[in-house]
């Protein structure tokens, strides 16, 4: 059973060319957030959303925004794409911001 | 800062070694501390550890955390190939709904 999915699961955009990412989930849960990772670092966290409260990362640049239309979605928008941003971008839930979170199977992203 | 440091960063042992992977931590307001198996996709937990010198347990995978010292160990006894993998420890800050990661142990088991 599926519980966060992530659409596409391979994204190939041009320099500059914007791009989104989708996470859904089945689990209602209240808090979603977005990671990066480049290859072998740690994930880091862009940003997150506690229910509609947008949260960002003070070192986040202004390049990625998110939207949270409903509690089951959550979009990562990429503005204008560097090659540095080429990377796996993860989504993940949890209930309250408590507990483990539970991580979908990751965007990985190809910049042109 | 929050920081997580895991070592070692690499690791290459033989199938059926045992291994002790190590976390520690330097946090302003600890919760809890994660332990999480990345193959070549998402992290997949394996242990949440509140408590110092409660062992957490789960077949040949073991964990403990020593809230006073700031660290924690994953061990690994009788390894296998499907081990192979990195092996992410993240700290949850209280009150700030977020995991802070370190940057992983890529874990290697040769047959």
């Amino acid at each position: 059973d599926a519980m966060v999915i992530q659409n596409p699961r391979y994204q190939v955009t041009q320099f500059g060319k914007p791009v989104t990412l989708s996470c859904s989930q089945t689990l209602n849960h209240n808090v979603m957030y977005w990671y990066q990772q480049k290859s072998s670092q740690a994930p880091k966290l862009l940003f997150h959303y506690y229910d509609k409260d947008f949260n960002n990362e003070a070192d986040t640049p202004d390049n990625f925004q998110s939207r949270r239309p409903n509690t089951s979605f959550c979009f990562l928008d990429i503005r204008s794409p560097g090659l540095g941003d080429a990377a796996m971008y993860l989504c993940a839930t949890s209930r309250d911001g408590r507990r483990r979170a539970y991580f979908g199977p990751g965007t990985r992203l190809t910049v042109t | 800062e929050d920081k997580v440091v895991q070592s070692p960063l690499s690791l290459v042992v033989h199938e059926g070694d045992t291994v002790t992977l190590n976390c520690s931590y330097e946090v302003t307001n600890f919760r809890s501390l994660l332990w999480y198996k990345q193959e070549k996709k998402a992290p997949t937990f394996l242990f949440m550890l509140t408590s110092s010198g409660i062992e957490k347990k789960s077949g040949r995978l073991s964990s403990i955390l020593d809230k006073k010292e700031l660290f924690s160990i994953l061990n690994i006894t009788a390894t296998q190939t499907g081990d192979s993998a990195v092996y992410l420890c993240a700290v949850e800050i209280q009150g700030a709904q977020k995991l802070v990661f370190g940057q992983g142990t890529r874990l290697t088991i040769n047959p």
